[in-house]
């Protein structure tokens, strides 16, 4: 079965700390998907990857094939990165499988 | 452009009505989908569609029905309302040969 497992489910840490959020799947995949979702708001695409490593500003994703695992990175975090952070998964297809994402919560 | 947009942003239901939610995107992507969102699990895939007049159905498509008569339209139609429905919907659309995906803003419903 094609399985996507996030963890931890709740994160919380002081502003200013390095944040790892983490992602594993099954089988193997065409492509993993980072999604960022604020209380109450829609869901934004972060980074899309299908290997190595990807960053934008504070935030950076790597991805090792051979092991299924991908994580997502926060440095210097901010009270306004507070959101469900989500991984997703296309195993192969147009189809996405996703995780039951990460909440983080980041105080001032 | 206005990217993928639903309607409406929040319905309150009773057990038994009817009513369609409308997803319009404005990027001339090819692919359209329907999620819902509930606590404690992740997006499902309800129905979706790979081009204009088709749909197949995904993960969760009970219950549910769908068209695509217009590219930029997907609709997604809950015949007969049931609490278990509600829920937060999602609509989402993509190019062909990009995985990306682009979401709505969502519609929170909820059956009593």
């Amino acid at each position: 079965k094609n399985e996507v497992e996030q963890s931890p489910q709740n994160l919380t840490a002081q502003e200013g700390e390095f944040i790892t959020i983490n992602c594993s799947y099954s089988v193997g995949i065409s492509a993993l998907h980072w999604l960022q979702q604020h209380p109450g708001g829609g869901i934004v695409s972060l980074f899309m990857l299908s290997s190595g490593k990807k960053k934008h500003g504070r935030l950076i994703a790597t991805i090792n094939i051979q092991e299924k695992h991908s994580s997502l990175h926060i440095t210097a975090s901010h009270p306004r990165d507070s959101a469900v952070y989500i991984c997703a998964v296309n195993f192969g297809n147009e189809k996405l499988t996703f995780g039951t994402g990460t909440r983080l919560t980041i105080i001032p | 452009n206005a990217g993928v947009t639903q309607t409406p942003k929040f319905r309150v239901l009773k057990t038994g009505q009817s009513m369609t939610l409308l997803c319009a995107q404005d990027m001339n992507h090819e692919y359209m989908y329907w999620y819902r969102q509930d606590p404690g699990m992740g997006l499902r895939l309800i129905h979706y569609s790979v081009g204009e007049g088709t749909t197949a159905k995904g993960e969760v498509p009970d219950g549910y029905n769908v068209s695509r008569l217009k590219k930029q339209n997907f609709l997604l139609g809950l015949e007969s309302a049931a609490p278990s429905q509600t829920s937060v919907y999602f609509c989402a659309s993509k190019p062909s040969g990009s995985y990306e995906q682009y979401f709505g803003p969502g519609t929170r419903l909820t059956v009593t």
